[in-house]
């Protein structure tokens, strides 16, 4: 079965860092691109960002770019999300996702808050 | 960059069917999407992977009461015979290159 398991979430002040974890399993974790998607409060889907097999290329949506990076551990079927900078606008619900070049987001963890406060 | 439109909300009874719409812009209307559900509280929920002629695949365990089909630049989910845990948001996505986009949600309410 699928499983990816987020973690790592938490209360930190405007202008904290976090870093987010996702333990995947089920599938050849090295054979699929990965993504980060989160919903703030009441809100809908944002994609965050996405990588690649071998971490050569990754990609992030205009406001998290130059504060936000997402990197991943092929040998602990690991995807990371580190988030600098932050923002009381990057407040919400963080879900990790198993996704594919050229194919749609095929399974969701069962995320994890980031809460952005003073 | 593609973009997806969703109406906001869609209302039907028990037993009866209801049918979505998510429709993509006019560059990108031959493009692919999915279906992901939301219930109230919960993760999403891969439904379906649909393509322009309509063709849709199904992801594990989603019932068959959900089915798919297109027409032009529109992509609809189609929920047959409505159950109470039916209930919940629905969102499409499609992706671009190295992008994905999701659309606004239609929240689906079952009477």
């Amino acid at each position: 079965e699928v499983q990816v398991v987020e973690s790592g979430g938490g209360l930190v002040q405007p202008g904290g860092s976090l870093r987010l974890a996702c333990a995947a399993s089920g599938f050849t974790f090295n054979t699929y691109w990965m993504t980060w998607v989160r919903q703030a409060p009441g809100k809908g889907l944002e994609w965050v960002a996405n990588i690649n097999q071998d971490a050569s290329g990754k990609y992030y949506v205009d406001s998290v770019k130059g504060r936000f990076t997402i990197s991943r551990d092929n040998a602990k079927n690991s995807l990371y999300l580190q988030m600098n900078s932050l923002r009381v606008e990057d407040t919400a619900v963080y879900y990790c996702a198993r996704s594919d070049y050229g194919d749609p987001i095929d399974s969701w963890g069962q995320g994890t808050l980031v809460t952005v406060s003073s | 960059q593609p973009v997806v439109t969703q109406s906001s909300s869609a209302s039907a009874s028990v037993g009866s069917s209801v049918k979505l719409t998510c429709t993509l812009d006019s560059g990108h209307r031959a493009y692919i999407i999915a279906w992901h559900q939301q219930q109230p509280g919960k993760a999403p929920r891969y439904l379906m992977r649909l393509e322009g002629s309509g063709s849709y695949k199904k992801g594990s365990g989603v019932p068959d009461r959900f089915s798919g089909s297109s027409s032009g630049a529109d992509r609809f989910l189609t929920i047959s015979t409505l159950q109470s845990e039916d209930g919940a948001e629905y969102y499409c996505e499609t992706w671009d290159s190295n992008t994905r986009v999701f659309g606004t949600g239609t929240k689906v309410t079952v009477l």
